[in-house]
């Protein structure tokens, strides 16, 4: 069964700690991405990677974090210093095929800041 | 940063119609792709169409585009209960792979 699979679907936190939320696809897409959703809005990216070992900051980088040590894994830290961490968090990946970027997309992990 | 906007934010209609929503984007594009989100879930992706290409057809989904006016239309033919989602659309650039997404447009079908 390929996929993207996020976990866990619901997270709370207490306000001032950090938070991983992880994202692991076995599609042996080369990039992967994380966004935010606030309610009915759209998506705003966070960071995104094209290559093991290398991420770029997206539109919404500041307090968070991520590491891309592993083709099928893109954790995503959701730090202190993220000032309205409460969202859901949508994770991506694609295959860059000819110039078509589509993305294939995970459930989403709905994070809860108190 | 937003580059497209669906118009309208809302949409209901009777079962068995036909649903169109709209996306404006402000800068050239590659490409110009669709995507349904269901309450709570992921995207799923719909459709895409080339910067050269005017019209697209898969199933009940017909989209077209205009780069002239930089915008796009999906059009929903015989709409089922099962199309309640909110529709996203998103552009790539030349040589990018970042999608930048739209606000959504929200729809709703009434059984």
């Amino acid at each position: 069964d390929g996929g993207i699979t996020q976990s866990p679907k619901y997270l709370f936190r207490k306000e001032g700690q950090n938070v991983t939320l992880s994202c692991e696809q076995n599609l042996n897409h080369d990039a992967m991405y994380w966004y935010r959703q606030d309610p009915g809005q759209g998506l705003r990216l966070i960071y995104y990677s094209q290559i093991v070992n290398d991420f770029q900051k997206g539109d919404i980088a500041e307090g968070y974090s991520v590491s891309r040590e592993k083709k099928e894994s893109f954790p995503l830290t959701v730090t202190s210093a993220q000032k309205n961490p409460t969202a859901f968090y949508l994770c991506a990946s694609s295959i860059v095929q000819g110039t078509s970027y589509e993305q294939y997309f995970g459930p989403g992990t709905r994070l809860t800041v108190t | 940063s937003q580059q497209g906007e669906e118009d309208p934010q809302a949409l209901s209609i009777q079962e068995g119609e036909n649903a169109t929503m709209n996306c404006s984007y402000k800068t050239s594009i590659n490409n110009l792709q669709w995507y349904r989100q269901n309450s709570g879930r992921g995207l799923v992706h719909l459709i895409l169409i080339r910067s050269n290409e005017r019209e697209k057809h898969s199933g009940r989904l017909r989209v077209t585009l205009d780069t002239s006016k930089k915008s796009s239309s999906l059009l929903i033919t015989a709409s089922r209960a099962a199309d309640t989602a909110s529709y996203f659309c998103a552009t790539d650039n030349f040589g990018n792979e970042k999608l930048t997404f739209g606000t959504g447009t929200r729809l709703t079908i009434i059984p």
